[in-house]
C-alpha cells in the first residue's frame, strides 16, 4: 500500500535557524509531490509542489524541496525560519492513478523568538 | 481565484441526530470534490472523491452510508453525516480540484457529537 513518512513529528527552532523536514514516499510509479501547511486555525495552504522537471523545487515564503528519485524522498528545506513559520507541515503524494492526494502524519514546527 | 468554503464552520449536534456540510467552489467550477478527516494532531485522511453528477467514490473502511455525499453542481458538494455518534466528533476538510490544476482546500468544519 502507499505510504507517506514524515519522520519528525514536532520541531522546536529558533527565529534564524536552518529547518530540514523528511518526507518519504513509497510507491513505484510516477508520483506528484507537494508540502502543505496549516498555520494555526486556517485551512491548508500550498507551500509548493513537484510534478516534472527539475528537482529542485522553490515554494512561497522562501521554501523550497528537492526530488530524489532513488531514494524516495522530498524533504522541505528553508535557510532561516521566522516565528510566523509556526505551523503544521504536511507532505503529501498523487500518484497517476486518480486525484486523491496521500498525506503524511504531519510535521508541528514551533519556531522561538 | 481558487477560493473553496465550508459551512458551518463549527457545528454541535446530539448523538443520533444528522449534520450536513457543505462545500462550494466560489470563483471556479471544480469537476472533483474531495472530503478528508482530520483528527487532532494528525494527518488527513481520505473519505471520499466525488465527481459532479456521479455517486461517490468511497475510501477503504468509510461507510457510505453514513456519509452521504452529495456533488449536485460543479460548485457545490455536501457531506451529510446521518446518525451521529461521538466518535463521529472530527474536523471535516473538503477540497476541489480545478480541471488542469491543484486541489484548494476548504476551511474546515470541526464537528462535535454530544
Amino acid at each position: 500500500a502507499q505510504s507517506v513518512s514524515q519522520h519528525n513529528h514536532h520541531v522546536i527552532l529558533s527565529e534564524a535557524a536552518s529547518l530540514e523536514l523528511g518526507c518519504n514516499y513509497s510507491y513505484g510509479g510516477t508520483v506528484n509531490l507537494f508540502w502543505y501547511v496549516q498555520y494555526p486555525g486556517q485551512h491548508l495552504q500550498l507551500l509548493l509542489k513537484y510534478f516534472s522537471g527539475d528537482p529542485l523545487v522553490k515554494g512561497i515564503k522562501g521554501f523550497e524541496a528537492e526530488f530524489i528519485k532513488s531514494k524516495f524522498s522530498f524533504n522541505l528545506r528553508k535557510p532561516s525560519v521566522q516565528w510566523s513559520d509556526t505551523a503544521e507541515y504536511f507532505c503529501a503524494v498523487k500518484t497517476n492513478s486518480g486525484y486523491a492526494l496521500n498525506f503524511g502524519k504531519g510535521t508541528s514546527l514551533l519556531v522561538t523568538p | 481565484g481558487a477560493v473553496v468554503s465550508q459551512h458551518p464552520s463549527w457545528v454541535i449536534c446530539k448523538s443520533g441526530t444528522s449534520v450536513k456540510i457543505e462545500c462550494r467552489s466560489l470563483d471556479f467550477q471544480a469537476t472533483t470534490m474531495f472530503w478528508y478527516r482530520q483528527f487532532p494532531k494528525q494527518s488527513l485522511m481520505l473519505m471520499a472523491t466525488s465527481n459532479e453528477g456521479s455517486k461517490a467514490t468511497y475510501e477503504q473502511g468509510v461507510e457510505k452510508d453514513k456519509f452521504l455525499i452529495n456533488h449536485a453542481s460543479l460548485t457545490l458538494s455536501t457531506l451529510t453525516v446521518t446518525s451521529a455518534h461521538p466518535e463521529d466528533s472530527s474536523f471535516y476538510i473538503c477540497s476541489a480540484r480545478r480541471q488542469g490544476h491543484e486541489q484548494y482546500f476548504g476551511p474546515g468544519t470541526r464537528l462535535t457529537v454530544t
